[in-house]
């Protein structure tokens, strides 16, 4: 039974340019919640999806977008990157409501 | 407001020793889970044990405690016999409204040989 995997691992991108972030949840999970990690600090919530529909974001700017397809995979979506949008970010999925929730190993954004 | 503090930035501990992480939160909703992950140098967050509101008996999961008081708000993680490979970031979490989990800043465990 694969796990929650996310892709690419790694990725450089510049100022300005756009970002989308891959997450393919754990079998049987419907629900994807995005988080981004700053070096050093815990992962801040940036929304969750549930039947293809945002159900709740934290305190991110609309530049962070989000999609989640039929089959429960998710899409995040960064777009005018800023240095400060350099973190890892973490996929993690659940069977829906007050679950743990399964993480993927994440992928580590740099702008430059 | 919503929020987890951990108030303990790193802590060492001897192999084979138990080792308690402090953890407290604050919320006005009186559903909320509480949760536990473990974060090594690789970076996957890893899920270690669950507490609901109202479970009256603490969560425990092998080597695992969580030591759950909450009329004191407080959820500490108490680990039992270390092992080398227990060295890592270690978070408390908490879900409110069954959507939502919001993260404490993490504490870093070091074991001792």
């Amino acid at each position: 039974d694969a796990g929650v995997t996310q892709s690419p691992t790694h990725l450089i991108k510049t100022r300005g340019q756009q970002v989308t972030l891959r997450c393919s949840p754990k079998s049987g999970h419907d629900t994807v919640s995005w988080y981004q990690q700053a070096l050093g600090q815990g992962p801040q919530f940036i929304f969750q999806y549930y039947e293809e529909e945002e159900r709740q974001r934290g305190n991110f700017p609309d530049r962070f977008s989000g999609h989640q397809f039929p089959n429960y995979s998710s899409e995040l979506n960064v777009n005018a990157l800023l240095l400060g949008d350099s973190a890892l970010y973490l996929c993690a999925s659940s069977p829906g409501g007050p679950h743990e929730q399964y993480f993927g190993p994440g992928t580590r954004l740099t702008v430059t | 407001a919503q929020k987890i503090t951990q108030t303990q930035p790193g802590m060492f501990v001897q192999e084979k020793e138990a080792v308690t992480l402090d953890c407290t939160y604050d919320t006005s909703d009186q559903s909320y889970g509480l949760f536990w992950y473990k974060q090594p140098s690789s970076g996957e967050m890893i899920f270690l044990i669950y507490q609901g509101s109202y479970d009256e008996q603490n969560a425990t999961e092998g080597r695992y405690s969580l030591n759950f008081q909450k009329a004191r708000k407080s959820a500490n993680l108490v680990i039992s016999a270390s092992q080398l490979g227990d060295s890592a970031m270690y978070f408390c979490a908490m879900m409110t409204g069954g959507f939502k989990t919001i993260f404490g800043a993490g504490t870093r465990l070091f074991v001792k040989a």
